[in-house]
């Protein structure tokens, strides 16, 4: 029973470009949130994504944007890269949006922004 | 004022001694109420819920005071393996759905 995974594990990019980062929940999952983590912080909510809409939004700019697809596996994509979005991206999956059983995150993936 | 509020440590423990922590939310609305541990350059894992009665697993024990929206962790016996970062985090449901809100953690160190 493969967990939540997610892809690339690290990444590095120059100011001003674009990324994209993905994500396969787990198996039976069909909600995935996305998490910011910067250095010496607690990850920050992104976005929620749940029958392929965005349900809910933490305070990031509209830079920020996500999909979800049919399979339930979700995309963040970040535009014009800044030095400050350098950080840890977190993907975590859960069975409906309004569960509040056990949250289960991917490994991250390590974004660099020089 | 920050939504979850943690003191960031590090605490500094030996071998066998017991360790609190204590964190503040400022959201009276808040539902549910977790600690996750994180270690170094890993992924937060769900280390126990928060009830208002109070629960324990093993060497962990979890307090939460709605009045004063104020949650504690307590371990027992410190191993050197509890050595992470635990995060305070708190959630409020909607009915578009939910979000952890996280602490900034506080970081553990259990020496020899």
């Amino acid at each position: 029973d493969a967990g939540v995974t997610q892809s690339p594990t690290h990444l590095i990019k120059t100011r001003g470009q674009q990324v994209t980062l993905r994500c396969s929940p787990k198996s039976g999952h069909d909600t995935v949130s996305w998490y910011q983590q910067a250095l010496g912080q607690g990850p920050q909510f992104i976005f929620q994504y749940y029958e392929e809409e965005e349900r809910q939004r933490g305070n990031f700019p509209d830079r920020f944007s996500g999909h979800q697809f049919p399979n339930y596996s979700s995309e963040l994509n970040v535009n014009a890269l800044l030095l400050g979005d350098s950080a840890l991206y977190l993907c975590a999956s859960s069975l409906g949006p309004a569960s509040n059983e056990k949250l289960f995150f991917g490994s991250g993936t390590q974004l660099s922004v020089l | 004022r920050k939504e979850v509020e943690q003191d960031p440590g590090p605490f500094n423990v030996p071998e066998g001694a017991t360790v609190a922590f204590n964190c503040t939310y400022s959201n009276s609305a808040s539902q549910s109420f977790f600690w996750y541990r994180q270690d170094c350059r890993k992924e937060p894992k769900l280390l126990m819920s928060v009830y208002s009665s109070g629960n324990e697993d093993g060497r962990f024990t979890a307090q939460l005071n709605r009045a004063s929206q104020y949650i504690s962790l307590l371990i027992r016996d410190s191993k050197l393996s509890d050595s992470a970062t635990y995060l305070c985090v708190v959630t409020l449901i909607s009915n578009s759905g939910y979000a952890l809100n996280f602490g900034k953690g506080t970081s553990l160190l259990v020496t020899p």
